[in-house]
């Protein structure tokens, strides 16, 4: 399988603190992507990194990219109850004529009060 | 901008049935929409890709009899899931890339929930 392998697979913690998470993957990459998923819903687009980036901020997200290891993280500080979601990085191969996005196995993020 | 919808958000239906789920692109031109299948607590698989006015592509383990893709315009793609069993049950979810709309990002819409009795 080519899909990416994501940790940790679940994570807890309280409201305000920094939650990072890490995406591996297995091929040469145009681009990643990180997505949001609120149980039960469609996914919303968070940030897009491209290969040649090393590191890219979007309000209190914080996303880095390693190609020489293959990986990427998601940083969200200071987090909030409304950030509770699964994450999802997607790896964009372009391996053909039209590229598509392979996802990682996810993130399930819990965020108290 | 950018916004894809699906229709129905659920579905529920007796095996041996076939259902009919759309995905619209209502501010852009999708020039390639795509269908995933998310089983509970999973990830998102891609089931296949399709460009407009053309057969769509499969990915390896997907029945093509059996999930029928049609992208007749630049706005619309349908799924038809024929003969749905029990294990057909899902969450479907697609999405768009086109013109105008940035073309390293796709559209994701909100998902289908399908239950087959």
């Amino acid at each position: 399988s080519q899909q990416g392998e994501e940790d940790p697979q679940a994570l807890s913690i309280q409201e305000g603190e920094n939650a990072t998470m890490n995406c591996s993957y297995k091929t040469s990459i145009n681009n990643l992507q990180w997505y949001r998923q609120n149980s039960g819903r469609g996914l919303v687009h968070l940030i897009l990194i491209r290969s040649n980036e090393r590191e890219k901020h979007s309000g209190r997200l914080r996303v880095t990219l390693d190609t020489s290891k293959k990986s990427s993280s998601l940083l969200i500080t200071a987090s909030r109850a409304a950030d509770t979601a699964s994450y999802f990085c997607a790896t964009d191969a372009n391996t053909g004529t039209a590229s598509k996005l392979t996802f990682g196995t996810g993130t399930r993020l819990q965020v108290t009060l | 901008g950018a916004v894809v919808s699906q229709h129905p958000s659920w579905v529920i239906c007796k095996s041996g049935t076939s259902v009919k789920i759309e995905c619209r692109s209502l501010d852009f031109q999708a020039t390639t929409m795509f269908w995933y299948r998310q089983f509970p607590k999973q990830s998102l698989m891609l089931m296949a890709t399709s460009n407009e006015g053309s057969k769509a592509t499969y990915e390896q383990g997907v029945e093509k009899d059996k999930f029928l893709i049609n992208h007749a315009s630049l706005t619309l793609s349908t799924l038809t899931v024929t003969s749905a069993h029990p294990e057909d049950s899902s969450f479907y979810i697609c999405s768009a890339r086109g013109a105008g709309v940035g073309t390293d990002t796709q559209y994701f819409g909100p998902g289908t929930r399908l239950t087959v009795l």
